[in-house]
């Protein structure tokens, strides 16, 4: 059964910094990686898939790289805003089934 | 370009009566998915639909719940004889295969308060 783990569970930093929340996966046969936020009392936003023959994928300050032997992604988010504040989710989809399996997220604070 | 919307965003019941929850997918999208969040818990996966039929529901609690989906369109997610413990909010997604990325869009969810 696939496991998603997300390290750290929380994280607070001031305004300014780069920072790396990391996501790690116990079954390395997945199809695509994606990596979401969701701020408090609304749905999720998807913020970059990577394909399982990527290595990474970059969007504005957003950087997200995967290396599926390993299990490991890392979302590299540069030059910090108090709006980035959030908790950033990690999912992968499998090769074989459709759903997506979740990590618990990283809760971010970002502090002015 | 309307994105995934959920009725009703907010919805009280008590215990032992059935509620209908709704999705509305992204135009075009054949794949439609439900979760669910408990409070301080991580998403739980309950059904998937391609077009209307559902190859995986392994993910639906108990037999309370149920779902269909019309055609390529809307989606109910009934949960019958409410309990406590199924308070939650629940997220339905929407996706398109034909790119092949499987991309998976959310909607606003759906916040389920049992009393």
């Amino acid at each position: 059964k696939q496991e998603v783990t997300q390290i750290p569970a929380a994280l607070s930093v001031p305004e300014g910094e780069n920072l790396v929340l990391n996501c790690s996966f116990t079954d390395s046969a997945i199809y695509n990686l994606q990596w979401f936020r969701q701020d408090p009392g609304k749905g999720l936003t998807s913020l970059l898939l990577i394909q399982s023959s990527q290595r990474e994928q970059t969007s504005g300050r957003l950087n997200a790289s995967l290396d599926k032997s390993s299990g490991r992604s890392t979302l590299y988010i540069a030059a910090s805003q108090p709006g980035d504040s959030a908790t950033y989710l990690c999912a992968v989809k499998e090769t074989s089934g459709s759903r997506l399996t979740f990590g618990e997220g990283t809760q971010l604070t970002v502090n002015p | 370009g309307a994105g995934v919307s959920q009725s009703p965003s907010n919805k009280v019941t008590e215990k032992g009566k059935d509620v209908e929850l709704r999705c509305d997918p992204i135009s075009g999208h054949t794949a439609l998915y439900w979760y669910r969040q408990r409070l301080g818990q991580g998403l739980e996966f309950l059904i998937y639909f391609q077009g209307n039929s559902a190859p995986d529901k392994s993910g639906l609690p108990s037999d309370r719940f149920s779902a269909e989906r019309t055609g390529e369109s809307v989606s109910t997610l009934t949960i019958q004889r409410t309990q406590q413990e199924d308070s939650a909010v629940y997220l339905c997604a929407s996706s398109y295969s034909g790119t092949g990325s499987y991309e998976q869009y959310f909607g606003p969810g759906t916040r389920l308060t049992v009393t």
